[in-house]
């Protein structure tokens, strides 16, 4: 069974360090893995989606990585700001119309 | 706009009293998909359609029920809400659930209460 899982599950970081979030899942066999990024007490909005056939995507300042092999994907936030504090899920599609997420990682920037 | 629109977004309300969370979407995605999020347990699955007509079981389906009469609206039923129900629960929607498939929008959320 496809397993989710996002280390740490809080961060906080000083405004202006670059940063990384990770993610990891148990089975290889995904066809895209996507991030999201929830604010207290909203829905989810879209970061960036990785087919299963990218490395990376980029957006801004993101960056997501995907190494399906070794079932891991990162996000890089560069220069980060006060503004980007909020939960960031990841979540990997298995097939068919399956989504499973990781619990998220809740980051804070203090200025 | 494109977007998501769920409602109610607050709703209390007793054991055993049906109710309806609607969710309705106006870019005519094929794929919509309903969540609930609780502490601890993060965002689980809950029914999925592929397109009209065509529905099924996510991880936690238990308790309730969908229907896909036509492509903007995915409705979720409870039929006899109990209080494990209590959660926030998402809508969401893609162009296309196929292989591959396409970044999902979400609605709001709906915060539901069962006492």
């Amino acid at each position: 069974k496809q397993e989710v899982t996002q280390i740490p599950a809080a961060l906080s970081v000083p405004e202006g360090e670059n940063l990384v979030l990770n993610c990891s899942f148990t089975d290889s066999a995904i066809y895209n893995l996507q991030w999201f990024r929830q604010d207290p007490g909203k829905g989810l909005t879209s970061l960036l989606l990785i087919q299963s056939s990218q490395r990376e995507q980029t957006s801004g300042r993101l960056n997501a990585s995907l190494d399906k092999s070794s079932g891991r994907s990162t996000l890089y936030i560069a220069a980060s700001q006060p503004g980007d504090s909020a939960t960031y899920l990841c979540a990997v599609r298995p097939g068919g119309g399956k989504l499973i997420f990781g619990q998220g990682t809740e980051l804070s920037v203090k200025p | 706009e494109a977007q998501v629109t769920q409602n109610p977004r607050y709703l209390i309300t007793v054991t055993g009293k049906k109710l309806t969370v609607t969710c309705s979407q106006n870019m005519n995605h094929e794929y919509m998909s309903w969540y609930r999020q609780d502490p601890g347990l993060g965002l689980r699955q809950i029914y999925y359609s592929m397109n009209v007509e065509v529905t099924d079981k996510g991880d936690v389906p238990e308790g309730y029920k969908v229907s896909r009469k036509e492509k903007r609206n995915f409705p979720l039923i409870l039929e006899s809400p109990s209080p494990n129900q209590t959660s926030l629960y998402f809508c969401a929607s893609s162009l296309s659930g196929a292989a591959g498939g396409n970044e999902q929008y979400f609605g709001p959320g709906t915060r539901l209460t069962v006492t």
